[in-house]
């Protein structure tokens, strides 16, 4: 079964680093891109960038390059995303997905973690 | 950027057909897929490539592209319908992707 598994929920403070992960199974993880979708409390799907396993190759979204890294470890079919000093603003359900992403055509995001939750306040 | 525009809310009685649309010239260029996301639960992908179905998708999830408009739509709606519907697209910047803002479907 294809799946990605994200890691548990996270409650921070201000200022505080964190790093969460998506495993993936079922598949080859070298060979999709896998990205970051944030969601705020009540609001839609926001699109954060991607990571290619394969060979660490990284897209961000304008809004969110230089607030986050995404990293993956291909020897352990794990993907991360990563903050150095988190917000407020930050407190949202974060979701890995599985892009059929290629270079002329795009097929959406077919595997869904199950969603991670980031809490951040003081 | 490009952006994806979607109506907030559509209502739909037990059995009829709705609609659902996403404009944005981006559309022109690339194919739209449709997620479905009920309360409490990660998106699914409901429609890829504008018009096609993954496996499990019930046929009554059907999605077309014309222009700069796409559409998904759900042909005897169902109350399990009932969800938050966004659009998707490869934007033009390399490797790029976008959201629409999403519907809320309420099947009456």
């Amino acid at each position: 079964e294809v799946q990605l598994v994200q890691s548990g929920a996270e409650v921070k403070k201000p200022g505080e680093s964190l790093k969460i992960s998506c495993k993936g199974s079922g598949y080859s993880f070298t060979s999709y891109w896998i990205g970051w979708v944030r969601q705020m409390p009540g609001k839609g799907l926001e699109w954060m960038g991607i990571i290619y396993p394969g060979d660490s190759d990284t897209r961000y979204s304008p809004s969110f390059q230089g607030q986050v890294t995404i990293s993956a470890d291909k020897s352990i079919s794990t993907a991360y995303l990563q903050w150095s000093s988190l917000k407020a603003s930050d407190t949202a359900m974060y979701y890995c997905a599985s892009h059929q992403l290629y270079r002329r055509n795009y097929y959406g995001m077919d595997v869904w973690g199950q969603g991670t939750t980031v809490t951040v306040s003081s | 950027s490009s952006e994806l525009t979607q109506d907030p809310a559509v209502s739909v009685a037990l059995g009829q057909t709705v609609r659902i649309t996403c404009q944005g010239d981006i559309l022109t260029s690339y194919y739209a897929s449709w997620y479905q996301q009920k309360p409490g639960q990660a998106p699914v992908l409901v429609i890829y490539g504008n018009n096609n179905r993954p496996s499990g998708i019930p046929d009554r999830f059907s999605g077309s592209n014309s222009g700069n408009t796409a559409s998904l739509t759900i042909t005897g709606a169902q109350a399990e319908d009932e969800a938050d519907y966004y659009c998707n697209c490869r934007d033009n910047n390399d490797y790029h992707v976008i959201f629409g803002g999403g519907t809320k479907v309420t099947v009456l």
